[in-house]
């Protein structure tokens, strides 16, 4: 069974300075991996995939993300936080398989990330 | 980049009401829509999986009387609450997506439904 795991419920960062969202994840075949962003009231914006090619994923917005299959994790970065980054973040787990190919997904519990100024 | 329009944003009614949910696919053709409800500050659960032509996939837990869902083209899937209680109240959020040759393609995601029972 595929599960993943959000370490953090909340990080709150100045602005300006640099994000980390982890992310470990649990899967018995090569897994696809997403981050998801979501805005109050609002659906979700996939950030980034990784989906077995290079493990470290750029998305959009800034974001990126590593695959590091030794610790199992797939964390978020991004160099500078920005006010308009303030959201709920989704750490995902596709039970598909790689290829981009997504089948169920398998959400954690989000991340909640505040910025202040 | 694919559009997907969910309708309506919000929604509230009194108990026992009826509500019916739409999710579009504006610019693809989408095999495959997914139903998902979120509760305040947690994760999105999925609902049902509903393949175009044919019967929604329920998981388990979900009253398949209670949600009713079609998926009756390739843009269109609706979720229906019967008899709507305060304790269905909640955030749905449908997505879409385009099976290719058995491979799934990524979800594109509706804005949501905020679902209000009085």
């Amino acid at each position: 069974a595929q599960s993943v795991t959000q370490l953090d419920s909340h990080v709150s960062v100045s602005e300006g300075t640099p994000v980390l969202l982890r992310c470990n994840y649990s899967s018995s075949y090569s897994p696809s991996l997403f981050w998801y962003v979501q805005h109050p009231n609002k659906g979700l914006q996939l950030l980034l995939k990784y989906t077995s090619a290079a493990t470290l994923v750029k998305g959009i917005n800034g974001f990126e993300a590593e695959f590091k299959k030794s610790e199992t994790s797939f964390h978020l970065t991004k160099p500078s936080a920005h006010m308009s980054d303030a959201a709920e973040y989704f750490c995902v787990v596709s039970e598909g398989g790689g290829g981009g190919s997504q089948g169920n997904l398998i959400f954690g519990k989000g991340t909640k990330l505040s910025v202040k100024p | 980049g694919a559009v997907v329009s969910q309708h309506p944003s919000r929604v509230i009614c009194k108990s026992g009401t009826s509500v019916k949910i739409e999710c579009r696919s504006l610019d693809f053709q989408a095999t495959t829509m997914f139903w998902y409800r979120q509760f305040p500050k947690q994760s999105l659960m999925l609902m049902a999986t509903s393949n175009e032509g044919s019967k929604a996939t329920y998981e388990q837990g979900v009253e398949k009387d209670k949600f009713l869902i079609n998926h009756a083209s390739l843009t269109l899937s609706t979720l229906t609450v019967t008899s709507a209680h305060p304790e269905d109240s909640s955030f749905y959020i449908c997505s879409a997506s385009l099976r290719i040759r058995n491979s799934n393609q990524p979800q594109h995601f509706g804005d949501g439904t905020r679902l209000s029972i009085l």
